[in-house]
């Protein structure tokens, strides 16, 4: 089946610093999503990705879908210690049984006041 | 107030006894999906279901079952055939489409002893 390679697991930085996490995967995707969980609860959809080479924001948020549609990137700027979670990548595929997401393990963040 | 709900939060069950999870939406989406998240692990999906009366096995289906009677809910029964049935369970639903993005519930965490 598909698979989405994450990285990095996890990352512990310090307050005001930038972060960047990426997902690969062997599978051309037609939609690109990122998800936040905090702990205990549901992941929440962060930003959603859905034209190769496509770059989106949302607030300090900054994601891009990989010309090849086999990637994507999520970028935090200036973190705060709210930006502590899991964020996951999702990707979707074409049709048929490849509508649903496959999900990549997630990256731990932690921000240090 | 629109969305996904999960009930309940928490679940204490004894081991060798099946136990049912709710997941019921009002956002009128076709799909639902049940997924399992280990510690410092990924979403691994369980079962999924696109249409109402029809469901589809995800990659760790063993141990558990689902029913969709009705468009608006998805319950998932775990067995006592689940070997290691502790876990925090999603429920998630989209409208089944390409380009959809996937809105999760709060989860319930079982913790069977």
């Amino acid at each position: 089946g598909q698979q989405l390679n994450q990285s990095p697991q996890s990352m512990f930085i310090q307050e005001g610093e930038d972060v960047s996490m990426n997902c690969t995967s062997s599978s051309i995707f037609n939609t690109w999503l990122w998800y936040k969980q905090d702990p205990g609860e549901g992941p929440v959809l962060l930003i959603a990705l859905y034209k190769a080479g496509e770059l989106t924001s949302n607030g300090r948020l900054t994601a891009q879908f990989g010309i090849t549609r086999k990637d994507s990137f999520l970028n935090i700027s200036a973190s705060i210690p709210s930006d502590v979670g899991i964020y996951f990548c999702a990707g979707q595929g074409s049709g048929g049984s490849n509508y649903k997401l496959t999900f990549g393990k997630g990256t731990l963040l932690t921000v240090n006041p | 107030d629109g969305g996904i709900t999960q009930s309940p939060k928490y679940l204490f069950r004894k081991e060798g006894q099946n136990v049912t999870l709710s997941c019921e939406q009002n956002l009128n989406h076709d799909a639902m999906y049940w997924y399992r998240q280990d510690p410092g692990q990924g979403l691994r999906l369980i079962y999924y279901s696109q249409i109402v009366n029809d469901f589809q096995k995800g990659d760790i289906a063993e141990g558990y079952s689902v029913s969709r009677e009705k468009k608006e809910s998805f319950p998932l029964t775990v067995t006592s055939a689940q070997k290691n049935p502790t876990a925090f369970y999603l429920c998630a639903t989209d409208r089944g489409l390409a380009g959809t993005e996937a809105f999760f519930g709060q989860g319930t965490r079982l913790t069977v002893v």
